[in-house]
């Protein structure tokens, strides 16, 4: 079956680690996008990736990498210079950027302790 | 940046009647989008309505666009108890980003 695939689904950090959220998507979509959700904010949107090897912030960068060396896949990278890591991360894809509807993963919980 | 806000903020409804919620946004749009959140899960995508378009239907969804005002409402008939969920509506503004607003929860009691 395609669709994206995120894991861990619950991640614990201590303070000061940098950890590596997965997104893996099977779909053959181009366009693949980083979401944090927080209680009663909705989403935001941390970085997107309209082709394998680049990618742009988008408005909560700070405090996050990505990378997209594979178009199947686009790693997020929670890094100690994040204040309040502590959220629901939402991957996503879509065939060409913004000209449809987005596919979701199940989402990964951290939390740190 | 939010551009989609939702109204009202949480809904609770009788099984078998119609759920309503309404999406104001700010700038001109390209498209609008509504997702269902079910609890601890990713989105699941509903329906797409155009800036060309007023209304559309997907089975027990009814979505409405009014660009004059800048708002869209979902309709959702006839409710079951699987309707209960979280709604989003998200805008696309023409820079290839999605904007979601903080949603709507949807209580279905039985």
């Amino acid at each position: 079956d395609g669709g994206i695939t995120q894991s861990p689904k619950y991640l614990f950090r201590k303070e000061g680690q940098n950890v590596t959220l997965s997104c893996e998507q099977n779909l053959n979509h181009d366009a693949m996008y980083w979401y944090r959700q927080d209680p009663g904010q909705g989403l935001r949107l941390i970085y997107y990736s309209q082709i394998v090897n680049d990618f742009q912030k988008g408005d909560i960068a700070e405090g996050y990498s990505v990378s997209r060396e594979k178009k199947e896949s686009f790693p997020l990278t929670v890094t100690s210079a994040q204040k309040n890591p502590t959220a629901f991360y939402l991957c996503a894809s879509t065939a060409a950027a913004m000209t449809g509807e987005l596919f979701f993963g199940e989402g990964s919980r951290l939390t740190v302790l | 940046s939010q551009q989609g806000e939702e109204d009202p903020q949480a809904l609770s409804i009788q099984e078998g009647e119609n759920a309503t919620m309404n999406c104001s946004y700010k700038t001109s749009i390209n498209n609008l989008q509504w997702y269902r959140q079910n609890s601890g899960r990713g989105l699941v995508h509903l329906i797409l309505i155009r800036s060309n378009e007023r209304e559309k239907h997907s089975g027990r969804l009814r979505v409405t666009l009014d660009t004059s005002k800048k708002s869209s409402s979902l309709l959702i008939t006839a409710s079951r108890a699987a309707d209960t969920a979280s709604y989003f509506c998200a805008t696309e503004r023409g820079d290839y980003k999605l904007s979601f607003g903080a949603g709507t929860t949807v209580t279905v009691r039985a």
